[in-house]
């Protein structure tokens, strides 16, 4: 049971790059979540999934699309990095919406110069 | 607007010593309250949450939190730190209903513990 993993740990994108972030879990969750992590901010979420085929907008969207095509997998892509997009990425999962405790994973390290 | 304040930055206490991490929020009907941990180059961990009930609750680690609606606060405790307990702590409200989800942190206190 590995519980939120996540691909890649670390990257370095040049402005304009895109790449996708993989999360993965393993515990039949229903919701999943991406969050960003910035010094002083705390974690914003960006967006999140309350089921397979779903998704919806969090606090912080712009410059991000995700993806739920299966249960176990959560989807973040960057069509073309900025900058200010030089964060740390957290994916979490949760078996019912608030009332339960998020899981994440152990974060991906992204910068863009 | 819904929000969480911990007004704290960084806090630095004595192995041994008693600790206690402070948390306001702002939301307008009776909120879910949590606390995690994040230790260096980790994920978030949950210590404990509220959701109604009794207004102290225990979580993981020997800490306890309690939560006090007359001063919309939520503040984390520890009678005494290890050194194991430096760590980032976030405070965070869970909010809403499905389809108009929010889960609000606060910033994070830094915490240093001196051996």
């Amino acid at each position: 049971n590995a519980g939120v993993t996540q691909t890649p740990k670390f990257r370095v994108l040049k402005t304009g790059q895109s790449m996708t972030l993989l999360c993965a879990q393993d515990m039949n969750h229903e919701y999943m979540y991406w969050y960003r992590q910035d010094p002083g901010m705390g974690l914003r979420l960006i967006h999140y999934s309350v089921g397979e085929g779903t998704t919806a907008k969090g606090e912080v969207p712009d410059g991000y699309n995700v993806s739920r095509l299966k249960k176990q997998n959560f989807l973040l892509g960057l069509e073309s990095a900025a900058p200010s997009q030089t964060s740390v990425y957290f994916c979490a999962s949760s078996y019912i919406l608030i009332l339960y405790e998020q899981y994440f994973g152990p974060g991906t390290r992204l910068t863009v110069t | 607007a819904q929000s969480v304040t911990q007004p704290d930055i960084h806090i630095t206490v004595s192995e041994g010593a008693s600790l206690e991490l402070r948390c306001n929020y702002s939301y307008g009907a009776t909120p879910y309250l949590f606390w995690y941990v994040q230790s260096p180059g980790q994920g978030l961990q949950l210590l404990l949450k509220y959701f109604s009930g009794d207004t102290l609750v225990q979580g993981i680690k020997g800490f306890e939190a309690e939560f006090k609606r007359s001063q919309s606060s939520f503040n984390l405790r520890k009678p005494s730190v290890h050194w194991s307990d430096a760590a980032e702590y976030f405070c965070a409200v869970g909010a809403g209903t499905s389809g108009t989800y929010k889960y609000i942190f606060g910033t994070g206190t830094r915490l240093k513990v001196l051996a």
